[in-house]
C-alpha cells in the first residue's frame, strides 16, 4: 500500500523559497503521476502542479512562474519549491499520486490518491 | 482558470439523502467527465471518494455517487450517516494538464 510522507519546514521568511519533500513508501515513483496541493488554513483546496519521474511537469497557471517540482527517483522523492514567497502561501501542504483515465485515446491525469497527511508552512518574519 | 463553484454547506438527518452540486463551465466540467470527488474531515488530509464522475475506489461504501449534467457534476450521499459529516470538495480536469478545484461544501448531518 503506497504510503506519502510531506516534510520540509514549517517556517520560511517572506520573500525566500519554501522548499518541501514527498517521501513515496509502499511503491516507486518510477510510475504515475506525483502532486501537490495546499489549502491555507480555513479555506479551499488548490492545485499547485504535478511531475512524472522522467521529469516532465505541469502546474497551474496562477503559480507557474514560481513553482518548481522535482523528482529524485533514487530516494524515491519528489520535491517542491516555491519561490518568492508572501503570508498568502502559509497553508497545509499536501502531496498525493495522480490518477489518469484515457479519454478519446489521450491518457489525462485528473484524480489524487492516495494522499499525505499534509504539512503546514507558515510564511511569516 | 476559476474554481468550480460549490454550495457552502448543506445538511441532512441521519438516513436522509443529500446532493452536493458543482458547477464549472464548457471549458472544464462540461467538456470532459473527468470530474472527482473528496471527504476531508477536521485536521485530516483528503480522501477520494469518487473518480471520472461516477467511479467508486475500492474501499469507498455506495452509499455515494457521482452524476454529471451540462456543466454542472453532482455528488449524492444516501442514507446519511454522522460520520458522513465532512468537507466535500470536487476537482476536475480543465484542459491543457491543468486542474481545478471546487470551492468546498460543509455537510453537517442534524
Amino acid at each position: 500500500q503506497v504510503q506519502l510522507q510531506e516534510s520540509g519546514p514549517g517556517l520560511v521568511k517572506p520573500s525566500e523559497t519554501l522548499s518541501l519533500t514527498c517521501t513515496v513508501s509502499g511503491g516507486s515513483i518510477n510510475s504515475y503521476y506525483w502532486s501537490w496541493t495546499r489549502q491555507p488554513p480555513g479555506k479551499g483546496l488548490e492545485w499547485i502542479g504535478y511531475i512524472y519521474h522522467s521529469g516532465s511537469t505541469k502546474y497551474n497557471p496562477s503559480l507557474k512562474s514560481r513553482v518548481t517540482i522535482s523528482a529524485d527517483t533514487s530516494k524515491n522523492q519528489f520535491s517542491l519549491k516555491l519561490s518568492s514567497v508572501t503570508a498568502a502561501d502559509t497553508a497545509v501542504y499536501y502531496c498525493a499520486r495522480v490518477g489518469s483515465s484515457l479519454v478519446r485515446g489521450a491518457i489525462i491525469q485528473n484524480w489524487f490518491d492516495p494522499w499525505g497527511q499534509g504539512t503546514l508552512v507558515t510564511v511569516s518574519s | 482558470q476559476s474554481a468550480l463553484t460549490q454550495p457552502a454547506s448543506v445538511s441532512g438527518s441521519p438516513g436522509q439523502s443529500i446532493t452536493i452540486s458543482c458547477t464549472g463551465t464548457s471549458s472544464d466540467v462540461g467538456s470532459y467527465n473527468l470530474v472527482s470527488w473528496y471527504q476531508q474531515h477536521p485536521g485530516k488530509a483528503p480522501k477520494l471518494m469518487i473518480y471520472e464522475g461516477s467511479k467508486r475506489p475500492s474501499g469507498v461504501s455506495n452509499r455515494f455517487s457521482g452524476s454529471k449534467s451540462g456543466n454542472t457534476a453532482s455528488l449524492t450521499i444516501s442514507g446519511l450517516q454522522a460520520e458522513d459529516e465532512a468537507d466535500y470538495y470536487c476537482c476536475s480536469y480543465a484542459g491543457s494538464s491543468t486542474l481545478v478545484f471546487g470551492g468546498g461544501t460543509e455537510l453537517t448531518v442534524l
